[in-house]
């Protein structure tokens, strides 16, 4: 069964874009993708939800494109207070609706 | 305020040893669930509940029993605790479902030695 995929690790400096992009070739037709940010010794936190093409909210932006098979997660000019782990969050298609977390991507944002 | 808790923080007991850690959730939240987290395999579904005395396993249910008398709470029941079993969980409940925003809890830490 395939799961999600994201890179391990970024690195970006302060007030620049991020954009991390996390595949999942096996979504669930009807379902969203979500992303989290997780600090260390904390449960991860919501961010961004989204089904298809563009959602914006005060914090970040989400890019799906038609086919659904990846997302795009965009933090608009991180701080450092944005380093932290992102997960993605998808429902997988195919029996049991198996939800998913991607593993995570590691930013690290430089001053 | 809105929150999920967990109970204990912090475990370290030995095999074989019966254990349960409480989640308690105060939001009227339907949907509950529990994940192990462990390095370089970022989040695993244990087990979920989509209601009261509705529950299903997850990615790795092995080892774990759950159960779901009330809407608020969600133990996480380890019959025999085996060092493999070493990890931080998370409980998270979210409104109806995973599709709605999950909340998480602060984690447990648990060590079997």
């Amino acid at each position: 069964l395939a799961k999600t995929t994201q890179p391990i690790s970024m690195d970006s400096y302060e007030g620049q874009e991020v954009n991390i992009t996390c595949s999942h070739n096996n979504i669930a037709t009807n379902d969203y993708i979500t992303w989290y940010q997780q600090f260390p010794s904390q449960g991860p936190r919501f961010i961004i939800q989204g089904y298809k093409t563009k959602v914006t909210n005060e914090v970040a932006s989400l890019f799906i494109p038609a086919d659904r098979k990846s997302s795009t997660l965009s933090l608009p000019r991180v701080s450092l207070s944005d380093t932290a782990v992102y997960y993605c969050l998808v429902l997988l298609s195919g029996s049991a609706r198996q939800l998913t977390f991607g593993s995570g991507t590691q930013l690290t944002v430089l001053p | 305020e809105a929150q999920v808790t967990q109970n204990p923080r912090y475990l370290i007991t030995v095999t074989g040893k019966k254990l349960t850690v409480t989640c308690s959730q105060n939001m009227n939240h339907e949907y509950m669930s529990w994940y192990r987290q462990d390095p370089g395999l970022g989040l695993r579904q244990i087990y979920y509940s989509m209601n009261v005395e509705v529950t299903d396993k997850g990615d790795v249910p092995e080892g774990y029993k759950v159960s779901r008398k009330e809407k608020r709470n969600f133990p996480l029941i380890l019959e025999s605790p085996s060092p493999n079993q070493t990890s931080l969980y998370f409980c998270a409940s979210s409104l109806a479902g995973p599709n709605y925003e999950q909340y998480f809890g602060p984690g447990t830490r648990l060590t079997v030695t």
